[in-house]
C-alpha cells in the first residue's frame, strides 16, 4: 500500500486560512468516507483533529475542517493561530489496511 | 481518563526480537480495535497492524512481510505486538492506538532501537 502524497510544507499567517490536500487513489481516499487528519507537535504524540473526512471529535476547534473530492481529501484551517504550528498526517483505510500521507509542515508566519 | 502506557523497547540486534506491550485503561477495552503505529526518527506515521475486539480479525501492513504479530488480551485489558526478525529499518517509535479506521487515542510511545 502506498503512502498518501501531501504537499511537504505549507504555510500562512496568523489569521489567514490553509488547506492541506491528500491525494490517494480509488483504493483508500477514494473507496472510503474513512480520511482522518492528525495533528503534531514536534516531540508529541499525534492527535485525531478530523475523522470520517469532516467529523471533529470533542474538543477540536471548529476552525479545522475537512471534505474529500474524488481521491484528493483536504484539512482547511481557518483563524490560523501560531499555536497550529505542527505537522499534520492524513490517514484512510484502505480495504483491511491503513495508509498515511507522508506529513505536511505547517508553518505560521 | 483514556491512558495507553506501552512498553517492551529498547535496543535490540540485527534478526533479534521483541514483545511490545500496551496497557489501556479509563475505557472497556475489550470493546475497541486496537492498531499498532510507528515513527521512524525524523520521518512520517507508518500504519503497522490492527486487531479486532475479539481477536478474530487482524490485519498487517504488506511491508512488514509477516514478522509481526498483534495480539490482545482483554482480561489484562492488554494489546501487544511481537516483532521477529528485526532490522535497522525498524527503528521507530511505535505507539498504540485505539480505533481502526481512525485513531482517536494514543500512547506515548516506546523506542525500539535495532543496531549492532
Amino acid at each position: 500500500q502506498s503512502a498518501l502524497t501531501q504537499p511537504r510544507s505549507v504555510s500562512g499567517s496568523p489569521g489567514q486560512s490553509v488547506t492541506i490536500s491528500c491525494t490517494g487513489t480509488s483504493s483508500d481516499v477514494g473507496g472510503f468516507n474513512y480520511v482522518s487528519w492528525y495533528q503534531q507537535h514536534p516531540g508529541k504524540v499525534p492527535k485525531l483533529m478530523i475523522f470520517d473526512v469532516s467529523k471533529r471529535p470533542s474538543g477540536v476547534p471548529d476552525r479545522f475542517s475537512g471534505s474529500k473530492s474524488g481521491n484528493t481529501a483536504s484539512l482547511t484551517i481557518s483563524g490560523l493561530q501560531a499555536e497550529d504550528e505542527a505537522d499534520y498526517y492524513c490517514s484512510s483505510y484502505a480495504g483491511d489496511q491503513g495508509v498515511f500521507g507522508g506529513g505536511t509542515k505547517l508553518t505560521v508566519l | 481518563q483514556v491512558q495507553l502506557v506501552e512498553s517492551g523497547g529498547g535496543l535490540v540486534k540485527p534478526g533479534g526480537s521483541l514483545r511490545l506491550s500496551c496497557a489501556a485503561s479509563g475505557f472497556t477495552f475489550s470493546n475497541y480495535y486496537m492498531s499498532w503505529i510507528r515513527q521512524a526518527p525524523g520521518k512520517g506515521l507508518e500504519w503497522l497492524s490492527y486487531i479486532s475486539s475479539g481477536s478474530t480479525y487482524m490485519n498487517n501492513a504488506d511491508s512488514l512481510r509477516g514478522r509481526f504479530t498483534i495480539s490482545r488480551d482483554n482480561a489484562k485489558n492488554s494489546l501487544y505486538l511481537q516483532m521477529n526478525n528485526l532490522r535497522a529499518e525498524d527503528t521507530a517509535i511505535y505507539y498504540c492506538a485505539s480505533g481502526r479506521y481512525y485513531l482517536d487515542y494514543w500512547g506515548q510511545g516506546t523506542l525500539v532501537t535495532v543496531s549492532s
